[in-house]
């Protein structure tokens, strides 16, 4: 067990909706994550925030947006969602005392868009 | 931005047979971490290792940082190590650059 929980675990949903993915970081880490991985793409970095604030964008869709809340716990809102939209999700969480920049990941979230 | 190359694609083992992958990357960096992902999708960080030489049990993990590549070394293979194996790369807490990864099959 990583101490990084994210839900759903599965997600299936019709295009055009719009689903939120919820990830609780590791207790202490200050740091979340947000990849995508499908078949095609591989790993793709999406978003970090770091203690509230984002702090770097990667290959985030506008259809996409993200937040960290005061208790560090994150959402990742995907809307207008696309076939090409489905893929496995994940959160990831690094920054606290004794963690260092070890990055765990969650279980993910796997999406279908039908 | 920086690539990360991982050798072989793809690796058939007989179990107990030995095997060593490789993450070549193409900047210089301080962190780099290798990751099992197993059949059922989880992602399981095996080691971080920007420098050095460290050993987990039938794992062990090289990087040699001054020519930019590291070395995963599974020995005496067993069925429950199939996966896909993955080096990530980056700067401090950056985000983490994957590779490709290596998809390895071990037989019975």
């Amino acid at each position: 067990d990583s101490g990084v929980t994210q839900t759903p675990k599965h997600l299936i949903t019709a295009t055009g909706q719009r689903v939120t993915l919820r990830c609780s970081p590791r207790s202490g880490d200050l740091s979340v994550y947000w990849y995508q991985q499908s078949l095609d793409q591989g790993l793709q970095f999406l978003i970090q925030y770091y203690n509230g604030e984002e702090r770097a964008k990667g290959n985030i869709l506008e259809r996409f947006s993200a937040q960290q809340f005061p208790d560090l716990h994150s959402e990742l809102n995907l809307s207008s969602l696309e076939l090409g939209d489905s893929a496995l999700y994940f959160c990831a969480s690094t920054g606290g005392a004794g963690s260092g920049n070890t990055i765990y990941f969650g279980e993910g979230s796997w999406l279908t868009v039908v | 931005g920086i690539q990360v190359e991982q050798s072989p694609p793809d690796l058939i083992l007989q179990e107990g047979a030995n095997s060593t992958l490789r993450c070549n990357f193409s900047d210089s960096v301080n962190n780099l971490q290798w990751f099992h992902q197993n059949p059922w999708g989880q992602l399981i960080n095996l080691f971080y290792i920007p420098s050095g030489t460290k050993q987990n049990g039938r794992l062990s993990a090289t990087t040699v940082a001054t020519e930019r590549y590291s070395l995963l070394y599974i020995s005496s293979s067993q069925t429950t190590d199939s996966g896909v194996y993955f080096c990530a790369v980056g700067i401090g807490n950056t985000p983490l650059v994957f590779g490709k990864g290596t998809r390895l099959s071990v037989i019975a």
